[in-house]
């Protein structure tokens, strides 16, 4: 079946500008991640879904980072006033359930000139 | 704080030499155990779990990976390595979100 999809692949964009990025999950997946990932590093945790609700935002590095999912399937990060420091991949994944597998999706690479 | 340790940055081995990547995580209670890996030019698969039960699992292409509760540990096997296992390897621990470990970067020498 269609795995996780995530789009745009690339974003550039100018720094202070406003960004959507989003994330398709794999069908009946009740739970749904965000994460950011910098050249040599892991995957960093931003945010995680159960259904329609964050259950954990607390990876959000600021109040400039925010994310939705109104109807419990696709979810979009939404940052504001970008800054160069915002450059990064962001993954998307999502599981059947909160701990299980996480399969991932081919990330958005943000890059804020 | 929670943390996930990988302790090898970057791992060269020729092919068909053995491979252990070390993982050490700092969580309390029950937690759920990966190994992920990132191909190049592809995105994260996984390579195996650690749930309950057995501590040593079986994972897709020949990989293994041991957890030993005392040590708070996670380690990746592999037995002989071939060039086609040259990737980025991500240790990841689930107690209420996944948290990943830096990353080991692995190159095999044909």
């Amino acid at each position: 079946g269609a795995g996780v999809s995530q789009t745009p692949s690339n974003k550039v964009t100018e720094k202070g500008k406003y960004v959507e990025l989003r994330c398709d999950p794999i069908s009946g997946h009740t739970a749904l991640y965000w994460y950011r990932q910098s050249l040599g590093q892991g995957p960093e945790f931003l945010i995680y879904f159960q259904g329609t609700g964050a259950a954990d935002d607390s990876g959000l590095p600021n109040d400039r980072f925010f994310a939705v999912r109104p109807e419990g399937s696709v979810s979009t990060l939404k940052i504001q006033r970008t800054e160069r420091g915002d450059s990064a991949v962001y993954l998307c994944a999502s599981s059947p359930y909160n701990g299980d597998t996480q399969y991932f999706g081919p990330g958005t690479r943000l890059t804020v000139l | 704080a929670q943390s996930v340790s990988q302790h090898n940055h970057h791992v060269i081995l020729s092919e068909a030499a053995s491979l252990e990547l070390g993982c050490n995580y700092s969580y309390g209670g029950t937690v759920n155990l990966f190994w992920y890996v990132q191909y190049p030019g592809q995105h994260l698969q996984l390579l195996l779990k650690y749930f309950s039960g057995d501590p040593l699992v079986k994972g897709i292409k020949g990989f293994e990976a041991e957890f030993i509760k005392s040590k708070f540990s996670f380690n990746l096997r592999k037995p002989s390595v071939q060039w086609s296992d040259t990737a980025e390897y991500f240790c990841a621990v689930n107690s209420n979100d996944m948290r990943f470990g830096a990353g080991t970067r692995l190159t095999v020498k044909p």
